[in-house]
């Protein structure tokens, strides 16, 4: 079975743009969670999805924002970047929203704002 | 509210040296505990996890056990390898709001020395 995929993985943009990140959870998994990972903050929830629906949300801006597809595909988007947008974001996909599943990670897309 | 703390980095060991990473939760109601691993350049991975106390979660010789009474998940291998360089991150996942969330620790950085 597929693991969790990401598109792109490296992405470079410059202060003010927009940019979209992709998510495809593995085959069935119905709940798609991302987060963002900084040397200096760590690992940070931004949201949750579940059966296309927005079940919990992180304490960032609302320049950050997401949305899930009929098939579980997650894209979530960055509008004004700024240079502290820089980071690694992580999709992660579990089966449902039980606290007792699993999150498998994908590999990340690693965003660079100059 | 919830959180996880975990021992600081960097923890540097000669091979087959024992490892302990501790791990302490703050949580209301039950939650599930996870130890994620992080290798460089790569998404999370779950290592092992426990879902109500008293469980012992275990893979690739690595264990823990969820402890309610000290509020603790500490990790520990008897006998590490180089390959076990990497970094590893304490969870846990609980209900707010009637939707699941998870809490990471800040992560601990292990090296091993051959």
């Amino acid at each position: 079975k597929a693991g969790v995929t990401q598109t792109p993985r490296y992405l470079i943009k410059t202060r003010g743009q927009q940019v979209t990140l992709s998510c495809s959870p593995i085959s069935g998994h119905r709940s798609v969670s991302w987060y963002q990972q900084t040397p200096g903050q760590g690992l940070q929830f931004l949201f949750e999805y579940f059966s296309e629906t927005q079940r919990n949300k992180g304490n960032f801006p609302g320049r950050f924002s997401g949305r899930q597809f009929s098939n579980s595909r997650s894209e979530m988007n960055v509008s004004t970047l700024e240079l502290g947008d820089s980071a690694l974001y992580l999709c992660a996909s579990s089966l449902s929203d039980s606290i007792q599943e699993t999150q498998y990670f994908g590999p990340g897309t690693r965003l660079l704002v100059l | 509210g919830d959180s996880v703390t975990q021992m600081e980095g960097p923890v540097t060991l000669s091979e087959e040296a024992f490892l302990t990473i501790n791990c302490t939760y703050t949580a209301t109601g039950y939650p599930s505990l996870f130890w994620y691993v992080q290798y460089p350049g790569e998404g999370l991975q779950l290592l092992l996890k426990a879902t109500k106390a008293d469980d012992k979660g275990s893979n690739k010789g690595f264990e823990a056990t969820y402890r309610k009474e000290t509020t603790s998940f500490h990790l520990e291998k008897g006998s590490v390898q180089v390959s076990d360089s990497a970094v590893y991150f304490c969870a846990l996942t609980a209900w707010y709001s009637s939707a699941s969330k998870i809490i990471f620790g800040s992560g601990t950085r292990l090296s091993i020395r051959p």
